[in-house]
């Protein structure tokens, strides 16, 4: 057990709908971190808050976005949802102190199918 | 970003020791090494992370030489259990706040009877 908790844990939308995961920080935790995982992939990097700001992104289009919020958190909202989207959703943490950051601990993720 | 590059597969048996080595050519002066280990439809589980030389916890054991262009994972006696995707990954924990990971496609290991 990470600390870390996600919900839900499966869910089926169809395509062109909005979909919200959330994500439970590991407690003290202030740095919160979102991937995507397709089939037979390693986890890609969409973006990361740090204090409800985004501080970082990876190569992801805007109708993903975020929120991360004063109890550190977090929720993934991804707009417009196509096929390509269906992945399994991974939300990490981890705490950022003095300057540097530790170990990321991760979620069970969510899996999204698209249809 | 430095690149890693590690083996597709690996195959072993119960009570074997298990050596994953990847390598990471373009390592930057402030990048630190580290290995996730990642079950079906779970989120990777953090193992080891080190600089250089040896590092050793609980679980495995990571050297590093001192070039560092390349790391090798070592699992002791593994077990069935131990079957998982292995990722190794290279960033800067200061910069990247330990957060902002950029995992290759892993090695998958499988341990048989």
């Amino acid at each position: 057990e990470t600390g870390v908790t996600q919900s839900p844990t499966h869910l089926i939308k169809t395509r062109g709908q909005q979909v919200t995961l959330r994500c439970s920080s590991q407690s003290g935790h202030n740095t919160v971190s979102w991937y995507q995982q397709a089939l037979g992939q390693g986890p890609q990097f969409i973006f990361q808050y740090y204090r409800e700001e985004e501080n970082g992104r990876g190569n992801f289009p805007p109708r993903f976005s975020g929120l991360q919020f004063p109890n550190y958190s977090s929720e993934l909202n991804v707009n417009a949802l196509e096929l390509d989207d269906s992945a399994l959703y991974l939300c990490a943490s981890s705490l950022w102190r003095s300057g540097r950051g530790t170990e990321a601990f991760f979620g069970q993720g969510t899996r999204l199918t698209v249809v | 970003l430095a690149k890693t590059t590690q083996p597709i597969s690996m195959d072993s048996y119960e009570g074997q020791e298990v050596n994953i080595t990847c390598s990471h050519n373009n390592i930057a002066t402030n990048d630190y090494i580290t290995w996730y280990q990642q079950f079906p439809s779970q989120g990777p589980r953090f193992i080891i992370q080190g600089y250089k030389t040896k590092v050793t916890n609980e679980v495995a054991s990571l050297f590093i030489p001192a070039d560092r262009k390349s790391s090798t994972l070592s699992l002791p006696r593994v077990s069935l259990s131990d079957t998982a995707v292995y990722y190794c990954l290279v960033g800067d924990p200061v910069t990247g706040g330990g957060n902002k990971l950029t995992f290759g496609t892993g090695t998958q290991l499988k341990v048989e009877l």
